[in-house]
């Protein structure tokens, strides 16, 4: 029961760096999601993808790119990081996107600390 | 567009009391989801609870249970007979019925420590 799997959990970068954080989920969903945690911030999303094929973006998408590889992979690439791009990254699937039912409820990964210097 | 704001950033209890986190939301929807989740020192989000807001009936699960207060726009998560394990940020959140989850909101958290 894995649910949500990211990697690497910790990284540190120098500025410049480029760098893919890499999820999975087993659980057959549609939709996937990438967020990043900051102090008194509480969770910001950068992208989403709905279903396989698609990606869209969400509050905080700039420096960062991302590729659903699969129905199961959604991966998040900085291409150039910056410092202000040091927080915790957060994976999350749910069932479907959309609509009055639990399907649409996230499950998240245990997260990954990005540090850039 | 929706705020969610939680006025507690830190709260401390002593350990089998029970323990009240407050929850506003600004918003014009009618029907939404309200959740509480849960992060403990290890980072995992963890689903608390959840709360449909055409439902009257408040949402319990076992030692958590939740004040739903519509009209007031208010969600407060209690705790009752709060245990170690219980100490964690608990975040907020909220979305409209019919958004998917990319419109998640989420309030800042409140840091929960439970002292033996």
């Amino acid at each position: 029961n894995a649910g949500v799997t990211q990697t690497p959990k910790f990284q540190v970068l120098k500025t410049g760096q480029s760098m893919t954080l890499q999820c999975a989920q087993d659980m057959n969903h549609n939709s996937m999601y990438w967020y990043r945690q900051d102090p008194g911030m509480g969770l910001r999303l950068i992208y989403y993808s709905a279903s396989e094929g698609t990606t869209d973006k969400g509050e905080v998408p700039n420096g960062y790119n991302v590729s659903r590889l699969n129905k199961r992979e959604f991966s998040l690439r900085l291409e150039s990081a910056a410092p202000s791009q040091t927080s915790v990254y957060f994976c999350a699937s749910s069932a479907i996107n959309g609509g009055l039912s639990g399907a649409n409820v996230l499950t998240f990964g245990a997260g990954s600390r990005l540090t850039v210097l | 567009a929706q705020t969610v704001t939680q006025s507690q950033p830190e709260m401390s209890v002593q350990e089998a009391e029970t323990v009240t986190l407050s929850c506003t939301y600004d918003t014009s929807e009618n029907n939404y989801y309200l959740f509480w989740y849960k992060q403990p020192p290890s980072r995992q989000m963890i689903l608390v609870i959840r709360q449909e807001a055409y439902k009257q009936q408040n949402a319990t699960e076992n030692r958590f249970s939740v004040n739903f207060q519509k009209a007031a726009k208010s969600f407060s998560l209690k705790i009752s007979d709060s245990q170690l394990g219980d100490t964690a940020m608990y975040f907020c959140a909220f979305i409209p019925w019919d958004q998917g989850a990319q419109k998640l909101v989420f309030g800042q958290g409140t840091r929960l420590t439970i002292n033996p």
